[in-house]
């Protein structure tokens, strides 16, 4: 949903291990989303995305869940990398919203050997 | 794949210069272009929405006449931080949709502005 401007939480795994970071968006209209990776000093890189007709998608390593009855969405990290450490934002947008994308507050994702 | 350019990646400016940050689409038509500005351990805020030939869409609280953003082509948009104050400082992004593909925001590599 809209940035409020809050510190990023946290989350470390175990590399190896599976990650699942989360997202509460507030537009119950939005009708498409995305996950980003952001990387210090970097913009955010496209991972996966998802539109409203679905509740799941699934990429390399990567799979997004949408639930549209709590606004949730999740993006789950299979088998985590050192390279997987980075910030993870969900962003999203809706049809009548002038194609702005809005992005969540973002979590930071800590990948320990 | 498409690719965004923004330039430059860091700036240093005076209090009360200006300062111009560039953001091309090298190989694909952007008919609309995102500010965002991010501070440290923040999230992504949109800043405006601008549309190649018409005037930019600020979103609430952002000054338009501070933040002055030009789309004069499906390549090119600019943002000038206009009598920059220390306070501008912080890491501006921009976003590229892409003309003709559904939904297809490719981002540029940010620029990191710092006013002193």
């Amino acid at each position: 949903g809209e940035s409020v401007g809050l510190h990023l939480p946290t989350l470390s795994v175990q590399e190896g291990d599976n990650s699942i970071i989360n997202c509460a968006y507030s537009n119950s209209a939005s009708d498409y989303f995305i996950w980003y990776k952001q990387e210090s000093g970097k913009g955010p890189q496209f991972i996966i995305d998802i539109r409203s007709n679905m509740d799941k998608r699934q990429g390399q390593r990567v799979t997004v869940l949408l639930n549209k009855t709590v606004k949730h969405l999740s993006l789950q990290i299979a088998a985590t990398q050192p390279g997987d450490s980075a910030v993870y934002f969900c962003a999203e947008t809706w049809d009548q919203g002038a194609q702005k994308l809005v992005f969540g507050q973002g979590t930071r994702l800590t990948i320990n050997p | 794949g498409a690719v965004v350019s923004q330039h430059p990646s860091r700036v240093i400016c005076k209090s009360g210069t200006s300062v111009k940050i560039e953001c091309r689409s090298l190989d694909f038509q952007a008919t609309t272009m995102f500010w965002y500005r991010q501070f440290p351990k923040k999230s992504l805020m949109l800043m405006a929405t601008s549309n190649e030939g018409s005037k930019a869409t600020y979103e609430q609280g952002v000054e338009k006449d501070k933040f002055l953003i030009n789309h004069a082509s499906l390549t090119l948009s600019t943002l000038t931080v206009t009598s920059a104050h220390p306070e501008d400082s912080s890491f501006y992004i921009c976003s590229a949709r892409a003309q003709g593909i559904n939904y297809g925001y490719t981002f540029g590599s940010g620029t990191r502005l710092t006013v002193v």
